[in-house]
């Protein structure tokens, strides 16, 4: 099957720890996002990355940080910095971002709980 | 950046009747696109309209776009309750924006 996984789905978190959410695709897709959801919320961008070994800040980087040493990688570090994490976590990948945006493909998404 | 409000942010509708749901944006655009998301999951790519378009279908699915008002609805037809999910239009070039979006329930 083609497509974007998260793991896990339900993470708990002690507050002043750092937790790895995972996100893996198959797609051969260039272009990786992470982004936040709150209750009834929309989604907001966290990090986005367009290349192996290049990524760059969304609207709401501050106390998260990521990696791409993979095309088929994007994991995302909630560190202790981040002051409020509890929320819903979704990853997405798209063909590549272009002048005109392609449409954006998500994995299943990752409840995050800080304890 | 950019970003579309959705309207209405609720809406309950009878299975069999149709639903319309409408984005308004404030900047000039390329495209819209509309998602879907269903409880606790990750979103579903719908339609993706370009500027240049009027409207557009997918199955029950239809979108038009007015960018003189700037705004795009999405319309469901003969709506079933597997429809109930919550729907969000998208905007953008290199990044997507989402707005808050309208919670569709549609009752059996």
């Amino acid at each position: 099957d083609g497509g974007i996984t998260q793991s896990p789905k339900y993470l708990f978190r002690k507050e002043g720890q750092n937790v790895t959410l995972s996100c893996e695709q198959n797609l051969n897709h260039d272009a990786m996002y992470w982004y936040r959801q709150d209750p009834g919320q929309g989604l907001r961008l966290i990090y986005y990355s367009q290349i192996v070994n290049d990524f760059q800040k969304g609207d709401i980087a501050e106390g998260y940080s990521v990696s791409r040493e993979k095309k088929e990688s994007f994991p995302l570090t909630v560190t202790s910095a981040q002051k409020n994490p509890t929320a819903f976590y979704l990853c997405a990948s798209s063909m590549r971002m272009g002048e005109f945006t392609d449409t954006q493909y998500f994995g299943p998404g990752t409840r995050l709980t800080v304890l | 950046s950019q970003q579309g409000e959705e309207d209405p942010q609720a809406l309950s509708i009878q299975e069999g009747e149709n639903a319309t749901m409408n984005c308004s944006y404030k900047t000039s655009i390329n495209n819209l696109q509309w998602y879907r998301q269903n409880s606790g999951r990750g979103l579903v790519h719908l339609i993706l309209i370009r500027s240049n378009e009027r409207e557009k279908h997918s199955g029950r699915l239809r979108v038009t776009l007015d960018t003189s008002k700037k705004s795009s609805s999405l319309l469901i037809t003969a709506s079933r309750a597997a429809d109930t999910a919550s729907y969000f239009c998208a905007l953008g070039a290199r990044q997507l924006t989402f707005g808050s979006g309208t919670q569709l329930t549609v009752l059996p």
